[in-house]
């Protein structure tokens, strides 16, 4: 059974903290992703990686960052945190040809 | 711009009926479309897919139907059970890439 975990389940911030969200995938998977789920938003996309040290933007990659020096850790970064990126956010690992298996997510509320 | 988009926040069915949720897409340069459920708490889950070349999938309770020239998808669960109760997500598999686009959820309640 593939397993996606997040280092935390609810985390609360103060604005202008650094924040890492850290993912790590259990599959031997190429590819990860970091979205964030909002109401009346659906997912959207910030940054995922093909492969070790490889990122790529998404669709709102504004005020965040990532890292991914193992292949089965995929890191988040918030260099700031602002009220605005209080949101859920979910990462997803996948095989090339396959579906995204998602993590539990990670509920940031940055005050 | 919503390339993917789900029109209907939430949809209300009684136990053993239809639920139909419905897809509509603007870009033709997807080539999977998958379904995924999601409870509160908890990340989505895959449900179902179907390629863009074919207009029908089926596993077990869970439909979903594709009409290419109408830019469209819909899936179809039947019969319903409260356990369904859930946001349903549509997504769209870029063409040669690994990339999801999704839709804005859609909430199912299924009561008894």
């Amino acid at each position: 059974d593939v397993k996606v975990t997040q280092s935390s389940r609810y985390l609360v911030k103060r604005t202008g903290e650094k924040v890492f969200l850290e993912c790590v995938q259990d599959m031997d998977h190429e590819n990860m992703f970091w979205y964030r789920q909002d109401p009346g938003l659906g997912l959207r996309l910030i940054y995922f990686s093909y492969d070790v040290k490889m990122k790529e933007k998404g669709d709102i990659p504004e005020g965040y960052s990532v890292s991914r020096e193992k292949k089965e850790r995929f890191s988040l970064i918030l260099e700031s945190a602002s009220t605005n990126q209080t949101s859920m956010y979910l990462c997803a690992s996948h095989r090339e040809g396959g579906q995204q298996y998602f993590g539990p997510g990670t509920r940031l509320t940055v005050t | 711009d919503q390339q993917v988009k789900q029109n209907s926040p939430s949809l209300s069915v009684q136990e053993g009926r239809i639920s139909i949720l419905n897809c509509d897409y603007t870009n033709s340069m997807f080539d999977y479309f998958l379904w995924y459920k999601k409870y509160p708490a908890e990340g989505p889950t895959f449900l179902i897919s179907i390629s863009s070349i074919k207009d029908k999938n089926e596993d077990g309770r869970f439909t979903v139907f594709l009409n290419k020239s109408a830019k469209h998808l819909s899936l179809h669960i039947v019969p319903s059970q409260p356990g369904d109760s859930a946001v349903y997500f549509c997504a769209a598999s870029v063409y040669n890439t690994d990339k999801l686009i999704f839709g804005t959820g859609t909430r199912l309640q299924v009561f008894p």
